[in-house]
């Protein structure tokens, strides 16, 4: 299995405080995202990094920030939690390759975020 | 704009039994696609995927799944399921713009009855 490792692995908070999820590989592979998931939405993109310090928006950004000032560490950080991002988060890393083939993601084991 | 659609939501088989989930996609080039199972508790692992070549693809735990263009389908099988094939699988398709970012279906629940 991919060295993915998400901390915490279970959070309870409040409504309003400020949140980071942290994932870290080990794997040196290029590419890292941040999913949520819900029951009926499957997995929906947050952000993704494609080198350090490039970051960029998916589907469900909003509320949402992230940051990779290294290769193996992606941060997400909810800078005012609400009810809403209540939600199992999954980080995901994939190897970017050169031959303009879409490779497989490899998943972290997920941290399950209530936010009361 | 890309999509996935798993039309099940829940499959229930018993245990030894053959299985299909199906999978459709809407992509205007040729795709690449994946299934992951995920386990609970567990984050998703990856079966199998399909990015050119023979459409029907050999997976690991037994599974297989067949690209059908024609039907923009990449349906999963196994000829006989075991109980700890219990779990549920998401089928995903490469989303354009590259990054590897991927399309996820809302995924299908198994579950094996003894």
């Amino acid at each position: 299995d991919a060295g993915i490792t998400q901390s915490p692995r279970h959070k309870v908070t409040e409504t309003g405080t400020p949140v980071t999820l942290r994932c870290h590989q080990t794997e040196n592979h290029r590419y890292m995202y941040w999913y949520r998931q819900d029951p009926g939405h499957g997995l929906r993109l947050i952000h993704y990094s494609y080198g350090v310090k490039d970051t960029d928006k998916g589907e469900v950004s909003d509320g949402y920030s992230v940051s990779r000032s290294k290769t193996e560490d992606f941060l997400l950080t909810l800078e005012s939690a609400t009810s809403s991002q209540t939600s199992v988060y999954f980080c995901a890393i994939s190897d970017g390759g050169g031959n303009n083939v879409n490779q497989p993601q490899h998943f972290g084991d997920g941290t399950r975020l209530s936010i009361l | 704009a890309q999509s996935v659609t798993q039309p099940d939501i829940h499959i229930t088989v018993s245990e030894g039994a053959s299985l299909e989930l199906r999978c459709n996609y809407s992509y205007g080039a040729t795709p690449y696609l994946f299934w992951y199972v995920q386990s609970p508790g567990q984050g998703l692992q990856l079966l199998l995927k399909y990015f050119s070549g023979d459409t029907l693809v050999q997976g690991i735990k037994g599974f297989e799944a067949e690209f059908k263009r024609s039907q923009s389908s990449f349906n999963l099988r196994k000829p006989s399921v075991h109980w700890s094939d219990a779990a549920e699988y998401f089928c995903a398709v490469g989303a354009p713009g590259g990054y590897n970012k991927l399309i996820f279906g809302a995924g299908t629940r198994l579950a094996v009855h003894p």
